[in-house]
């Protein structure tokens, strides 16, 4: 167990639709990442927040967006979902920048 | 572009052997490298890093080199297990924020 909680664990939904994903860091931990994986395809950095303010982009779509509340934990906000959108969507958080990242074990999203 | 280039091909390898795995990266001067270990529909779980003025690091059986000249790592598992089975991914950063970059990861397979 990493000490990274993720919910919801699966969702289904269709094109078009918004969803929200969760993290809750571990404990102590200022900075969480997202990582998407879709099938056969590595981990696509999407946005990382240290201690609530944004740090690092990737290649995120426009119809995503994030954020870290005051208690650490950080949502993620997908919309106008897209069959293509469906995939493993990972939280990793770690004590600064520099450090090992601790991972949750994904949202698995499928877009119908 | 940044690139970082982890061999696409799985690796089948018989148990007791060593396995080598290799992490080229371009475009990139990293303060640090990781190895991560991704079991099927799991989160990456932290393995080794090591620092650009590290040329080498150990764990138990894993091993990681770092030639910054050559813009590589290699991460061997000597005596390898069938519980070593799992894709493998390097990851790149930096001490200053920005992406942190994983590769597209190698699979390993281990045969009694």
């Amino acid at each position: 167990d990493s000490g990274v909680t993720q919910t919801p664990k699966h969702l289904i939904t269709a094109t078009g639709q918004r969803v929200t994903l969760r993290c809750s860091p571990r404990s102590g931990d200022l900075s969480v990442y997202w990582y998407q994986q879709s099938l056969d395809q590595g981990l696509q950095f999407l946005i990382q927040y240290y201690n609530g303010e944004e740090r690092a982009k990737g290649n995120i779509l426009e119809r995503f967006s994030a954020q870290q509340f005051p208690d650490l934990h950080s949502e993620l906000n997908l919309s106008s979902l897209e069959l293509g959108d469906s995939a493993l969507y990972f939280c990793a958080s770690s004590v600064s920048n520099t450090g090992e990242l601790f991972f949750g074990e994904g949202s698995r999203l499928t877009v119908l | 572009s940044q690139k970082i280039e982890q061999n696409s091909e799985a690796l089948n390898i018989q148990e007791g052997k060593t396995a080598t795995l290799t992490c080229n990266y371009t475009n990139y001067s990293p303060a640090y490298l990781q190895w991560y270990r991704q079991d099927p529909g799991r989160g990456p779980v932290f393995l080794l890093l090591i620092r650009e003025n590290e040329k080498e690091k150990r764990k138990e059986r894993l091993k990681v080199t770092f030639d910054t000249t050559l813009k590589q790592s290699l991460f061997h598992i000597t005596a390898s297990q069938p519980a070593d089975s799992a894709t493998y991914l390097c990851a790149l950063g930096t001490d200053s924020w920005g992406k942190f970059q994983f590769g597209a990861g190698t699979q390993v397979v281990v045969t009694p």
